[in-house]
């Protein structure tokens, strides 16, 4: 099946600082992908979706200037959390899925931030 | 409403086979998840069956019949450390993720 590689597996990095997050779609392009963000202990929330060359669409309550999602090209998205505070903790996962409403979607592997 | 159902507490021996259901009531479907946690980590992924069929993956595999609405995750050949809990989740037709409570597998020497 199609891969979805997600970069890096864990990340601890100090407050105030920034930390990217890279999905990629490895064999196949990826027009629309999505970001998801799980708290301990309770479900995994879509962040934002976004397609390939245009603005992400973000979930009510996500902050748009502090999570930055860039999807230029159609095997590479890219979450940034910008100024992260200790409260940004979690694990985020992507999605990716090709045109068509009714193909799969991929996720990678997840990463864990820890702010600190 | 949206609805996953599995069982709060497995217990098993070690070296034992054990089966993990999972039932769902969801708008739409778009594919299944089964994650592991252990206390205090973030889940692990685990499988994600999205045909009806058997998915095998070494000691794990996974089952899915969509015409039920019915999953199960089998471990074979069990070690201490696969006492964790497990998480099935559904993603539904708005690409959300809906998940069960988890089942806390208990293995036993």
């Amino acid at each position: 099946g199609a891969v979805v590689s997600q970069h890096p597996s864990w990340v601890i990095c100090k407050s105030g600082t920034s930390v990217k997050i890279e999905c990629r779609s490895l064999d196949f392009q990826a027009t629309t992908m999505f970001w998801y963000r799980q708290f301990p202990k309770q479900s995994l929330m879509l962040m934002a979706t976004s397609n390939e060359g245009s603005k992400a669409t973000y979930e009510q309550g996500v902050e748009k200037d502090k999570f930055l999602i860039n999807h230029a090209s159609l095997t590479l998205s890219t979450l940034t959390v910008t100024s992260a505070h200790p409260e940004d903790s979690s694990f985020y996962i992507c999605s990716a899925r090709s045109t068509g409403l009714d193909t799969e979607a991929f996720f990678g592997q997840g990463t864990r931030l820890t702010v600190v | 409403g949206q609805n996953i159902d599995q069982p709060t507490e497995m217990t098993a021996t070690e070296g034992a086979i054990v089966q993990i259901n999972c039932t769902y009531q969801t708008s739409g479907f778009n594919g299944l998840f089964w994650y592991q946690q252990h206390a205090g980590e973030a889940p692990t992924f685990l499988s994600y069956n999205v045909l009806d069929g058997l998915e095998e993956k070494g000691r794990f595999s996974s089952f899915l019949s969509r015409s039920k609405g019915y999953s199960y995750l089998l471990l074979k050949e069990l070690q201490m450390k696969d006492s964790a809990s497990y998480l099935c989740a559904v993603l539904d037709s708005n690409y959300q993720l809906i998940w069960g409570a988890g089942t806390k597998l208990i293995i036993k020497p």
